[in-house]
């Protein structure tokens, strides 16, 4: 057990819709990490968070955005789905930024578009 | 340029043999961390080793070693004495000394054959 807790594991839902996952990150880590999977694209990152605020930004969509709240956790939303969103989605956490410090993942949420 | 290369997409090996995962990297920060995970069947990224740029010798965790040959930019993994339990996806990682995402390539599929 990563100590990174993703919720729900399992999605399926109609395009056109809105969905919220959640994070909640190992205890004492101030970074969040959020990373979509699909089988075309690999491991993409999305956008991190450091202790409340957006510290990077990578492929995400307009149709997405993402939080971290006071209490750490963090949710990201997709919305508008479209079945390519299909996907595995990632949340890691790391107690800071920086080279030297591991990321710990959690079980992900498979999306699913129909 | 990609920053993680992994060009075996698909690796066999014999249980109770060891093999070698390739990793190159690249990077012009002289401070960074290169990590691998494990992806198995059921989804979960499992972090297993760990190296930084200034560590003067190679990263050790039970049977995993990494083979870190900083001048050809080089961090591959090492799985000794190789269990069925080790089929699964391996993701070679990079966080650069000041950059904040993980930069992963697109994973070898290692099979161990009985």
């Amino acid at each position: 057990d990563s100590g990174v807790t993703q919720t729900p594991k399992h999605l399926i839902t109609a395009t056109g819709q809105r969905v919220t996952l959640r994070c909640s990150p190992r205890s004492g880590d101030l970074s969040v990490y959020w990373y979509q999977q699909s089988l075309d694209q690999g491991l993409q990152f999305l956008i991190q968070y450091y202790n409340g605020e957006e510290r990077a930004k990578g492929n995400i969509l307009e149709r997405f955005s993402a939080q971290q709240f006071p209490d750490l956790h963090s949710e990201l939303n997709l919305s508008s789905l479209e079945l390519g969103d299909s996907a595995l989605y990632f949340c890691a956490s790391s107690r800071e930024t920086g080279g030297r410090t591991e990321a710990f993942f959690g079980q992900g949420t498979r999306l699913t578009v129909v | 340029a990609q920053k993680i290369t992994q060009t075996q997409p698909g690796m066999f090996v014999q249980e109770k043999e060891a093999v070698t995962l390739d990793c190159t990297y690249d990077t012009s920060d002289p401070s960074y961390g290169l990590f691998w995970y494990k992806q198995p069947s059921s989804g979960e990224m499992i972090f297993l080793i760990y190296q930084g740029s200034y560590d003067q010798q190679n990263a050790t965790e039970g049977r995993y070693s990494l083979n870190f040959q900083k001048a050809r930019k080089s961090a591959n993994l090492v799985i000794s004495a190789s269990q069925l339990g080790d089929s699964a996806m391996y993701f070679c990682a990079m966080r650069e000394g000041r950059g904040n995402q993980f930069y992963f390539g697109t994973g070898t599929s290692l099979t161990v054959i009985p």
